[in-house]
């Protein structure tokens, strides 16, 4: 059964044409997780929500944000993708900060 | 600055015998260690974990070894098996106090031939 699903896992977007990736997870995890992945590179860490509070990471840039309207959703916003920003996104939850994360199986960002 | 590294992008091993995959981190604040693998197509699944204040720790076909003064871990697979094929990717937490967030290190594809 799928825990963290990711939708769509393919999106093709246009350069600085806003895109939004989505998350949602049945496993009533409190922390979920957005990294950034790019080619033969580790997992970075863009930002992570434990419930509705918002944490940001320093070096995340201003063109990402992201909402968690309830529990078992989050949105990565993309407002205006440039070329850079082709990558694997994946989400990522867990029950507490401290716990394992679980990963879903990512969304393949194109720009074009 | 990579603070976790795994310098071995690849590694090719029989069917049976050992695999084994090397991380190197630099932040002494690290204080849990965590492996993933990924298949394509896939996200990471969690595999094994080490505390900062363990040496090793086992489950069934995998090690994890944990060397702080080398600041220094590896997996061990044995025997290996041809779906053990994946990318492996250590990674490290901070402990709470100092944000408590993962970094990752590259990865290393590990090929197992039958």
């Amino acid at each position: 059964d799928a825990m963290v699903i990711q939708n769509p896992r393919y999106q093709v977007t246009q350069f600085g044409k806003p895109v939004t990736l989505s998350c949602s997870q049945t496993l009533n995890h409190n922390v979920m997780y957005w990294y950034q992945q790019k080619s033969s590179q580790a997992p970075k860490l863009l930002f992570h929500y434990y419930d509705k509070d918002f944490n940001n990471e320093a070096d995340t840039p201003d063109n990402f944000q992201s909402r968690r309207p309830n529990t078992s959703f989050c949105f990565l916003d993309i407002r205006s993708p440039g070329l850079g920003d082709a990558a694997m996104y994946l989400c990522a939850t867990s029950r507490a900060r401290l716990e394992t994360q679980y990963f879903g199986p990512g969304t393949r960002l194109l720009v074009l | 600055d990579q603070q976790v590294k795994q310098n071995s992008p690849s590694l090719s091993v029989q069917e049976g015998r050992i695999s084994i995959l090397n991380c190197d981190y630099t932040n002494s604040m690290f204080d849990y260690f965590l492996w993933y693998k990924k298949y394509p197509a896939e996200g990471p699944t969690f595999l094994i974990s080490i505390s900062s204040i363990k040496d090793k720790n086992e489950d069934g076909r995998f090690t994890v070894f944990l060397n702080k003064s080398a600041k220094h871990l590896s997996l061990h697979i044995v025997p290996s098996q041809p779906g053990d094929s994946a990318v492996y990717f250590c990674a490290a937490r901070t402990p709470p106090n100092a944000g408590n967030m993962l970094t990752f290190g590259g990865g290393t594809r590990l090929m197992v031939k039958p």
